[in-house]
């Protein structure tokens, strides 16, 4: 079974800072990758999908790499702002088959 | 905004009593998804769908079943809600390059 781990449980950071968020699985067989945000109450929103082909994705101040072989990805945010405070979930979708694994995801507070 | 709508957004219910929630898509995707999110478990997957009438198990799938006749509309049903079902449910629809996209959620209650 997939395990997907996501360190630190939650972040507290300056405005303007640029941040790392981490996201680690157990099973390198992956066809894809997928960064959420979610906000108190709502559903979540996809920010990035890296197919397992691909090692990077940009989209504005986010940029999101995965490294397949070590199991890892991260979620890169740049000039951090009091609007990214959210939690910050990733996924795995296994090679073989329809399943999708969750991480418990990171609560990132961006403080003015 | 995908086009994803679930109803009811907030139900309490009775231990023993049957529930139906209900997912509507308004973009014809083939791949239709069920989720519980607990708090220290993240989002599990119950049951999925790639198609009319073709389902299969997630994760969690005991004590639920789905049902999906239209390609817009999935149903979880709880035959005997359990106070174990207590949880926030999420529908998801999943792309052509499986990219999944969540509805609002329901939170469910079970007393």
């Amino acid at each position: 079974k997939q395990e997907v781990t996501q360190i630190p449980a939650a972040l507290s950071v300056p405005e303007g800072e640029n941040l790392v968020l981490n996201c680690s699985f157990t099973d390198s067989a992956i066809y894809n990758l997928q960064w959420f945000r979610q906000d108190p109450g709502k559903g979540l929103t996809s920010l990035l999908l890296i197919q397992s082909s691909q090692r990077e994705q940009t989209s504005g101040r986010l940029n999101a790499s995965l490294d397949k072989s070590s199991g890892r990805s991260t979620l890169y945010i740049a000039a951090s702002q009091p609007g990214d405070s959210a939690t910050y979930l990733c996924a795995v979708r296994r090679a073989a088959g329809n399943q999708f694994y969750f991480g418990t995801g990171t609560s990132l507070t961006v403080i003015p | 905004d995908a086009g994803i709508t679930q109803s009811p957004r907030h139900k309490v219910t009775e231990t023993g009593t049957p529930v139906t929630l209900r997912c509507h898509q308004t973009e014809n995707h083939r791949y239709m998804y069920w989720y519980r999110q607990d708090p220290g478990h993240g989002l599990r997957l119950i049951h999925y769908s790639y198609g009319v009438k073709d389902t299969d198990k997630g994760e969690v799938s005991d004590g639920y079943s789905v049902s999906r006749s239209k390609t817009e509309d999935f149903l979880l049903t709880l035959e005997s809600a359990t106070s174990s079902q207590t949880s926030v449910y999420f529908c998801a629809i999943g792309r052509d390059t499986y990219e999944q996209y969540f509805g609002p959620g329901t939170r469910l209650t079970v007393t």
